[in-house]
Order: C-alpha cells, then sequence, then structure tokens
C-alpha cells in the first residue's frame, strides 16, 4: 500500500508567481490535511478536507491560498502571487473515514520562492 | 485540546531504552494521547496512541498512569535512526480534526 504522495518535493518560484503543490492520500484514504512549517519552527495546522468539501479551513491564510480535493484527482493546495514569507516546508497527511487522529505524512513539499 | 508539556530535549545510548515523559494534566476524559516523531526534514510519523490503557505496538510501547495527567513512550531498544523529534498531542478521536503540534522533545540517540 503506497503512502501519502506529494509532488513536486522542491518547487521554486519568483515573487508574483503562483504556486500548485499536489497530495495523493493513501488508497482508502478520505480525509486530507495540509500543514506547513517554516524554518526552524514546528508544524502548523492550514486545512482539512474531504472529498469535494472543505471541512476546517481555520489555519488557512485569508488571501492568495486555497486547498481542493476534487472528487477525482489528487488534493491541491495552491498559492497565488507567492512571497518570500511562503518560503516553507508544505506537508500533507491523510487518515481513514473513522480514524482522524492517526494521521500518514507525506514527504512534503519544499517551496522557495525567490 | 489540553495542553502538554514535554522536555526540549533528550539524550539515550544506543541499545538502550529511550522514555520520553509527557504532561497532560488537564486531558479530559474522551481526549487521547498521541505520539508523533519527525525525523530532520521528514514528514512526521504516526507512532502509538491511548486511551486509559497502556498500548504497545511494533514501534513503541505507550504508558499512561491510572490518573491520565502524564505518558511515558518508550521505544525498547533506541537505534541512531530514532534520533528525531517527538512530540506528544492529546486529542479527542474524532473523524478528522488538525492536530496541533508543540515543540515536541528532540532525541538524540548517542553511538
Amino acid at each position: 500500500n503506497a503512502g501519502v504522495m506529494q509532488n513536486p518535493r522542491h518547487l521554486v518560484r519568483r515573487r508574483g508567481q503562483e504556486a500548485r503543490l499536489r497530495c495523493s492520500p493513501m488508497k482508502g484514504h478520505s480525509h486530507v490535511y495540509w500543514y506547513r512549517q517554516l524554518p526552524e519552527e514546528g508544524l502548523k495546522f492550514m486545512v482539512y478536507l474531504q472529498k469535494e468539501n472543505i471541512i476546517d479551513e481555520s489555519g488557512m491564510p485569508k488571501e492568495r491560498f486555497s486547498a481542493e480535493f476534487p472528487k477525482e484527482g489528487p488534493s491541491i493546495l495552491r498559492i497565488q502571487q507567492v512571497v518570500r514569507g511562503d518560503s516553507a516546508a508544505y506537508f500533507c497527511a491523510s487518515s481513514p473515514p473513522s480514524k482522524g487522529g492517526e494521521q500518514y505524512f507525506g514527504p512534503g513539499t519544499r517551496l522557495t520562492v525567490t | 485540546d489540553a495542553k502538554t508539556t514535554q522536555p526540549p530535549s533528550m539524550d539515550c545510548a544506543e541499545g538502550r531504552a529511550a522514555n520520553l515523559p509527557c504532561n497532560h494534566s488537564t486531558i479530559s476524559g474522551n481526549e487521547y494521547v498521541y505520539w508523533y516523531r519527525q525525523i530532520h526534514s521528514q514528514g512526521p510519523q504516526y507512532i502509538i496512541h491511548g486511551l486509559k490503557n497502556n498500548e504497545t505496538n511494533e514501534m513503541a510501547s505507550l504508558i499512561i498512569t491510572e490518573d491520565r495527567k502524564s505518558s511515558t513512550l518508550i521505544l525498547p531498544h533506541a537505534t541512531l535512526r530514532d534520533t528525531a523529534v517527538y512530540y506528544c498531542i492529546v486529542r479527542v478521536e474524532n473523524y478528522g480534526q488538525n492536530f496541533v503540534f508543540g515543540p515536541g522533545t528532540r532525541l538524540s540517540v548517542l553511538p
């Protein structure tokens, strides 16, 4: 059973460009979570999604950030007009429907904004 | 979710048991204790969780005190690859809620 997949693993964007981060959950997992880890800081929750629904986006910045988890395909975290402060590691996790506490994390996408 | 307190860092000799403590004195009756770890620059890894009984799996054992105000994660035979930041998190078991990761304990396994 393949783990959580994230791509790309490394992404470099210039200020003002858009960044798209993809996450494929583990097979059978219908819950997806996105976390951000700034350099030398802890993990911070961003958003929790189920298929076609955003359940909790309390950790998402109000502007420029959006997330989706369509019926088919991976979950996407989109950052528009990136700024240097967006440089971070972005981790996706998934969990089975009845075990939200057992979250399985992907390897992360390291975003660098130049 | 209840707040947890962990020592910022610990050392352990390779091959010995690593005992990582966690205080959660304000834990509620329906809150579980979860342990995760993050090996340098990798995604966090689920280790174990429990409610009030001690738990054991292939990775570790979790000992929860009878009053549930503290717990200990035990890695029975630590290896160099167990060097990581270990997070103790208390929350209700639910369909899906975010985890609040504190600073954790940085465990260094020494040769």
